[in-house]
C-alpha cells in the first residue's frame, strides 16, 4: 500500500490534455510545496518531470504542468505525445525527512 | 553532462551485507545533496536515504534505519550504500540520484541506471 494515491491507469489521444491525480494527507501532500512528478519509460530510470509542486527542471516542455489543491496533487499533460507514454509517480516530503511515494500511474497515449 | 553510475548489486543470503557504490561527474559534487531510490520489481519507487553536499546531513527512511547507513567521499565523488541485516524486502533496483541543491531537499535529478540486489537464499 503506497502513501500516496494515484489512479492506476490513464489514457488519452495525442493532442489531448490528460490529468493525473495524487492524494495523500494533510501530513504530506497537503501540509507541504514538497511535491513532485517524475516519469519513467520501461527499464529506465526515472526522470522528474516537475518538483515544488510547480516547477519545471530545464529541459521539461511547458505541457507539462503540477498543481495542488488541499491534500490532492494533480500533474496535467497538455498536447499529448507518442513519447508521454510511460509510468509517472508523483511524491510528497512528509514530515521527519522523510518522501513517500503513490503507487505510480500508467499513462497510455491512445 | 551530469552521469551517475552505480555498482555493487548482486545476490546475497538473508542476514547478509553488500555495499553500493555510486560515481558521479560532470557538476561539482561536493555542491549536491545525493539520495538512494529503490524499487522493487514490477513495483513503485520508495527513498531510502539522503546526505547533504557536505556529508555532515543524513537522513534514512524508517524503514531501513539502523541496517542501511549512506555516506560520501567528495574527495572521490563517490556515494555510498552500505546495506547489512539484509531481508527479501530490501530486493530492487537501487538507484543513485542527486538532489537539486547542497542542502536536501525531496526532488532527485538526475538519477542513475540503477543496480539490482537480489536478497535470497
Amino acid at each position: 500500500q503506497s502513501a500516496l494515491t494515484q489512479p492506476p491507469s490513464a489514457s488519452g489521444s495525442p493532442g489531448q490534455s490528460v490529468t493525473i491525480s495524487c492524494t495523500g494527507t494533510s501530513s504530506d501532500v497537503g501540509g507541504y510545496n514538497y511535491v513532485s512528478w517524475y516519469q519513467q519509460h520501461p527499464g529506465k530510470a526515472p526522470k522528474l518531470m516537475v518538483y515544488e509542486v510547480s516547477k519545471r527542471p530545464s529541459g521539461v516542455p511547458d505541457r507539462f504542468s503540477g498543481s495542488k489543491s488541499g491534500n490532492t496533487a494533480s500533474l496535467t499533460v497538455s498536447g499529448l505525445q507518442a513519447e508521454d507514454e510511460a509510468d509517472y509517480y508523483c511524491s510528497s516530503f512528509a514530515g521527519s525527512n522523510n518522501v513517500v511515494f503513490g503507487g505510480g500511474t500508467k499513462l497510455t497515449v491512445l | 553532462e551530469v552521469q551517475l553510475l552505480e555498482s555493487g548489486g548482486g545476490l546475497v543470503q538473508p542476514g547478509g551485507s553488500l555495499r553500493l557504490s555510486c560515481a558521479a561527474s560532470g557538476f561539482t559534487f561536493s555542491s549536491y545533496a545525493m539520495n538512494w531510490v529503490r524499487q522493487a520489481p514490477g513495483k513503485g519507487l520508495e527513498w531510502v536515504s539522503a546526505i547533504s553536499g557536505s556529508g555532515d546531513s543524513t537522513y534514512c527512511a524508517d524503514s531501513v534505519k539502523g541496517r542501511l547507513t549512506i555516506s560520501r567521499d567528495n574527495s572521490k565523488k563517490m556515494m555510498y550504500l552500505q546495506m547489512n541485516s539484509l531481508r527479501a524486502e530490501d530486493t530492487a533496483v537501487y538507484y543513485c540520484a542527486k538532489g537539486l541543491s547542497s542542502g536536501w531537499f525531496p526532488w532527485f535529478d538526475p538519477w542513475g541506471q540503477g543496480t539490482l540486489v537480489t536478497v535470497s537464499s
